[in-house]
């Protein structure tokens, strides 16, 4: 079973700062991995696939990078909304599981 | 606009049993592989189920045997039902539907989640 590791568990920043957090897959995922974006009581929000392809309606400040077992997921100018924690996922060939990392809060410095 | 809409859940004590749903809406229900996923108060994200278009079902360990989910297509209705309920499986429960990208599978539209607790 493919684990997923990321880091740092909490970013404080401030807005208008760069954010980047890492996604290390235990092996190999190739290309096969997902951002998402969880604010308090609300559900998940996909916003990078396939490593580095923005989902629909993702600003261009989000972007990925990686591939293998290293990945980034980069916000170039964070904005107040952009406070969140944000949770990496890929998807095992078999067997057939989907696994998310525990996740890396950004808060407000 | 796609909508998922989950309801079911509620309090039940260790052991028991209950069956969560999910209306979807917006989309055609029947071309999409849907999941569940859970997340515990205050914990990270954990995938429970998948089922695909023709009915395949796929499960982590955690919950194999104990959990099965299933499909109405002609309601638009997905659904998990759960068995030998414990503690652990506390948690809200989104309802999610699969997307396909180049490499793989991912998950685009979410419900709001229907909260389970086991407890006694």
């Amino acid at each position: 079973e493919i684990v997923l590791t990321q880091s740092p568990a909490t970013l404080s920043l401030s807005p208008g700062e760069r954010a980047t957090l890492s996604c290390r897959a235990s092996q190999s995922v190739s290309s096969y991995l997902a951002w998402y974006q969880q604010k308090p009581g609300q559900a998940p929000r996909l916003l990078i696939y396939d490593a580095s392809n923005r989902a629909t309606g993702i600003p261009a400040r989000f972007s990925g990078s990686g591939s293998g077992t290293d990945f980034t997921l980069t916000i170039s100018s964070l904005e107040p909304e952009d406070f969140a924690v944000y949770y990496c996922q890929q998807r095992s060939n078999w067997p057939r599981i989907f696994t998310f990392g525990p996740g890396t809060k950004v808060d407000i410095k | 606009e796609v909508q998922l809409v989950e309801s079911g859940g509620g309090l039940v004590q260790p052991g028991g049993s209950l069956r969560l749903s999910c209306a979807a809406s917006g989309f055609t229900f029947s071309s999409y592989d849907m999941h569940w996923v859970r997340q515990a108060t205050g914990k990270g994200l954990e995938w429970v189920s998948a089922i695909g278009t023709a009915g395949d079902t796929y499960y982590p360990g955690s919950v194999k045997g104990r959990f099965t989910i299933s499909r109405e297509n002609a309601k638009n209705s997905l659904y998990l039902q759960m068995n030998s309920l414990r503690a652990g499986d506390t948690a809200v429960y989104y309802c999610a539907r699969s997307f396909y990208g180049d490499y793989g599978s991912y998950f685009d539209y979410w419900g709001q989640g229907t909260l389970v607790t086991v407890s006694s």
